[in-house]
């Protein structure tokens, strides 16, 4: 089992509806979830940190569930702005630090 | 913008021969992360400097090798090029603590490549 997936996509959805994302993990002694977007060429950047008890930034809400090992993205009223790839981010802390990324989700939000 | 800044930004570079890349780190931050993006795939971890020592390393060779100087600031050095080293190479900072580690910033990344 890889060390964290998604699915790749592309997820193809019309302007206004909700999509929703999941990774998962394999290291249970993972200890910091995190959502990136990226747009094409450009640098990850920071879309929300995932909280045990979840979180929610206005249109985006993350959950983690540690019992299943995974963590997942909630984009309510998607706009056209919010095509990029998302990419989640795991923290496994052990004899040394190791950050994880998935390869990353593509979202296509359609007019 | 994060103010985490890399030099170059582009790069060419011909096998065998050694890069040096460059990142400095967003004010306040003193862990540096250092990830290789290739086409169409995520960041892969090679490793991070917490207060000038290597915390934590990716599946690379030794020829990565890097260094973090006392304001944070940090290079990335890759040795004895090959050609699927072409890649994007991005930094990241970010707080560190004795709980692990917390939201990373991103620069602008290098693109190298290898002729």
């Amino acid at each position: 089992r890889k060390e964290v997936e998604q699915d790749p996509g592309p997820f193809n959805v019309p302007e206004g509806a909700t999509v929703a994302f999941n990774c998962t993990y394999s290291n249970s002694a993972s200890q910091s979830f995190f959502w990136y977007r990226q747009d094409c060429r450009k640098e990850p950047k920071l879309l929300m940190s995932v909280y045990s008890s979840g979180n929610e930034d206005g249109r985006f809400t993350a959950q983690l569930n540690r019992a299943s090992q995974y963590i997942s993205l909630l984009i309510r009223d998607s706009k056209l702005s919010d095509s990029a790839t998302y990419l989640c981010v795991v923290n496994a802390r052990g004899r040394d630090d190791k950050i994880i990324f998935g390869k990353g989700t593509r979202l296509h939000i359609l007019p | 913008e994060t103010g985490v800044t890399q030099s170059p930004t582009h790069l060419i570079k011909t096998r065998g021969q050694q890069v040096t890349l460059r990142c400095s780190s967003q004010s306040g931050h003193n862990t540096v992360s250092w990830y290789q993006q290739a086409l169409g795939q995520g960041p892969q971890f090679i490793f991070q400097y917490y207060r000038e020592e290597e915390n934590g390393r990716g599946n690379f060779p030794p020829r990565f090798s890097g260094l973090q100087f006392p304001n944070y600031s940090s290079e990335l050095n890759v040795n004895a090029l090959e050609l699927d080293d072409s890649a994007l190479y991005l930094c990241a900072s970010s707080s560190s603590g004795p709980t692990g580690i917390y939201e990373q910033y991103f620069g602008p990344g290098t693109r190298l490549t290898v002729t």
